[in-house]
């Protein structure tokens, strides 16, 4: 079935960039997705990728897209305690619109 | 990016009680919204899909009676939680489909915490 994998935490020390990862099963995932989420909060879109793209680059985020080894991962250049929340990698389920979440990847973040 | 507006935020409730909670997209339709299921330090678990003027989709194991949804418009989707007993207290979040655009973007509100004592 499908499935999404990431690791669950991550630390790093403000200024320095954060590479988050997540692997996928479902190979005919047409759009992965970036969500940030702060306590107490909900879901923030930070960006998405098609399937047919490498890589995507936003303002201080990179997302790199390995189709063939199913492998996402999110790049935070310049991180800084706002930046500190869990990250969760998302995939569009193949049989219908649901979204597949991984556990989440908490972010923290030290000055 | 769209707006998707969930309300309450939070609720306290004596066990026995129903609790509805209201989900909105503001600036766009949709046509399909989703309730989400969160515990502490956990992934998001999808609960059902919303569909606007038809019966809504339950994911296997999350009991129809329990959780009534009703998708009664192209911006509204409500979740009603019947009789609600200390193990429904959770993180409930929504989410909107907004088909406009590319990328198949699901936009989700900020979360009703609900606490059942």
């Amino acid at each position: 079935g499908e499935d999404v994998e990431q690791s669950l935490f991550l630390s790093v020390r403000e200024g320095d960039s954060s590479v988050i990862n997540c692997t996928y099963t479902d190979s005919s995932s047409t759009y992965l997705y970036w969500y940030k989420q702060e306590p107490g909060a909900g879901l923030q879109l930070l960006t998405y990728i098609f399937s047919n793209m490498d890589m995507k680059q936003d303002q201080r985020l990179t997302v790199l897209l390995n189709k063939k080894d199913k492998h996402l991962s999110l790049r935070i250049a310049d991180t800084q305690t706002g930046d500190s929340a869990i990250y969760f990698c998302a995939e569009k389920a193949q049989a219908g619109t649901a979204l597949i979440f991984g556990k989440g990847t908490t972010l923290s973040v030290s000055s | 990016g769209a707006v998707v507006s969930q309300h309450p935020s939070r609720v306290i409730c004596k066990s026995g009680t129903s609790v509805k909670i209201e989900c909105r997209s503001l600036d766009f339709q949709a046509t399909t919204m989703f309730w989400y299921r969160q515990f502490p330090k956990q992934s998001l678990m999808l609960m059902a899909t919303s569909n606007e003027g038809s019966k809504a989709t339950y994911e296997q194991g999350v009991e129809k009676d329990k959780f009534l949804i009703n998708h009664a418009s192209l911006t509204l989707s409500t979740l009603t939680v019947t009789s609600a007993h200390p193990e429904d207290s959770s993180f409930y979040i929504c989410s909107a489909r907004d088909l406009t655009g590319t990328g198949n973007i699901q936009y989700f509100g900020a979360g009703t915490r609900l606490s059942v004592l």
